[in-house]
């Protein structure tokens, strides 16, 4: 086990693109997280499942934003009609149980939206 | 809601010398957790140190501990015998153990200490 992957690592995109990444989160961890994390800030809270199930999204998840997790394995967020503000390190976590032990982290896809 | 607070966005200690990170935060709950993260220059968030609300003990790993000031509401981490490899940027998380609002998978962080070592 090599810990949470993500891919890929660099993303360059133009403004109004979709873009998709992938998480595969360590394979005995039922919960998988999304954080967004901008140059200066703490990582931002998106959106997490629990195995295939998405329970919970941040208002920070709009419209443009959608994530999956199919049959409880790898995930992927999509941002479609990307915008500049969409520039940002995007952060896979994943747990096992609730994450009261704390969240294993990827080491990020990073997304420039020219 | 709960907030996260580092007061210091940078540090520096030398090396083999003790450093001190603050971090305060502000709840309603009584229970939950708090987690130191490091994160090296373009590589992959690492937990540190953990701490359960409810233990009065602080955490301790090795050359890093804790002072956990609950009254304070305040999680301060310490670092002894710096090394050059904890150069990072540190991050403060709080985790509820409730599903308050629904935030049960929102693990909340501050905006991060960046700790540079000198040699």
């Amino acid at each position: 086990d090599t810990g949470v992957s993500q891919d890929p690592r660099h993303k360059i995109t133009k403004r109004g693109q979709n873009v998709t990444f992938r998480c595969d989160p360590i394979s005995e961890h039922n919960r998988l997280y999304w954080y967004r994390q901008t140059l200066g800030q703490g990582p931002e809270f998106l959106t997490y499942f629990q195995n295939e199930a998405q329970l919970e999204k941040s208002r920070l998840l709009s419209d443009r934003f959608s994530a999956e997790r199919p049959k409880g394995s790898f995930s992927t967020l999509e941002i479609q009609r990307t915008e500049q503000g969409d520039s940002a390190m995007y952060l896979c976590a994943s747990s096992f149980g609730q994450g009261h032990y704390g969240y294993t982290f990827g080491s990020g896809t990073r997304l420039t939206v020219v | 809601a709960q907030t996260v607070t580092q007061s210091q966005p940078e540090m520096s200690v030398q090396e083999a010398e003790t450093v001190t990170l603050s971090c305060t935060y502000d709840t309603s709950e009584s229970d939950y957790y708090l987690f130191w993260y490091k994160q090296p220059p373009s590589r992959q968030m690492i937990l540190v140190i953990r701490q359960e609300a409810y233990k009065q003990q602080n955490a301790t790993e090795n050359r890093f501990s804790v002072n956990f000031q609950k009254a304070a509401k305040s999680f301060s981490l310490k670092i002894s015998d710096s090394q050059l490899g904890d150069a990072a940027m540190y991050f403060c998380a709080y985790r509820s153990v409730l599903n308050y609002g629904g935030s049960q998978g929102n693990l909340i962080f501050g905006k991060g200490t960046k700790l540079s070592v000198k040699p």
